[in-house]
């Protein structure tokens, strides 16, 4: 069972960073682009970012370039977004998401596995 | 960017109806375009990918269908489990985008 699980959020204070982590297993980790895509309470999906399999292309969204990072260790089988100088229009649930395989993104699929999300809160 | 509107952003049904939500992209994205239900507090689901492929395990009351910048997605008779609230997204050119949603309520 592909089962993804996230961790890491909380409350922080404008300006300040936090690292979200994402534990996948069920799958095969290493040939999936991984994503991160957050939703604001009350409002719609956003994409955040994305990273290829081996971790040497990555995507971002405007108005988190230059401030958050996305990453991967293939090793175990992980995901990261490390977030600095937040914002209060940061605040979101922040899912993270198997993008595509090679296999998958031929088909057109994406988005297949989520996991549960974690509330990231940036508040004084 | 590539923006993505769906219409209608609310829709009020019943039980058994036929149901159709559009989603418009503002440049032409061929048929690089998933459909995803989700429902309070889980993560979304996706529905339909290349635009009129059924996901795997999804009931065929769900189609979609369209190409090029107009698409739209059809649940034939609704059942109780799929008041929700239903996203497309293109994943055409980054930035992948999503439209605002539309919420599919119970007359």
């Amino acid at each position: 069972e592909v089962q993804l699980v996230e961790s890491g959020g909380g409350l922080v204070q404008p300006g300040g960073s936090l690292r979200l982590s994402c534990a996948a297993s069920g799958f095969t980790f290493s040939s999936y682009w991984m994503s991160w895509v957050r939703q604001a309470p009350g409002k719609g999906l956003e994409w955040v970012a994305n990273i290829k399999q081996d971790g040497g292309d990555k995507y971002y969204v405007d108005s988190v370039k230059g401030r958050f990072t996305i990453s991967r260790d293939n090793a175990k089988n992980s995901l990261y977004l490390q977030m600095n100088s937040l914002r209060a229009e940061d605040t979101a649930v922040y899912y993270c998401a198997t993008y595509c395989s090679a296999t998958s993104c031929d088909l057109g699929m994406r988005f297949d596995y989520w996991g549960q999300g974690t509330l990231v809160t940036v508040s004084s | 960017d590539i923006q993505m509107t769906q219409s209608p952003s609310s829709l009020s049904a019943s039980v058994g109806d036929r149901v159709t939500i559009t989603c418009r992209a503002s440049q032409g994205i061929s048929n690089y375009l998933v459909w995803f239900q989700q429902k309070p507090g889980k993560a979304p689901k996706p529905l339909i990918y290349a635009a009129s492929s059924l996901q795997s395990g999804v009931p065929s009351r769900f189609s979609g269908s369209g190409s090029g910048t107009d698409f739209t997605l059809t649940i034939s008779s609704l059942q109780p489990e799929d008041f929700a609230t239903y996203y497309c997204q293109q994943y055409k050119s980054y930035p992948v985008t999503f439209g605002q949603g539309t919420r599919l309520e119970i007359k």
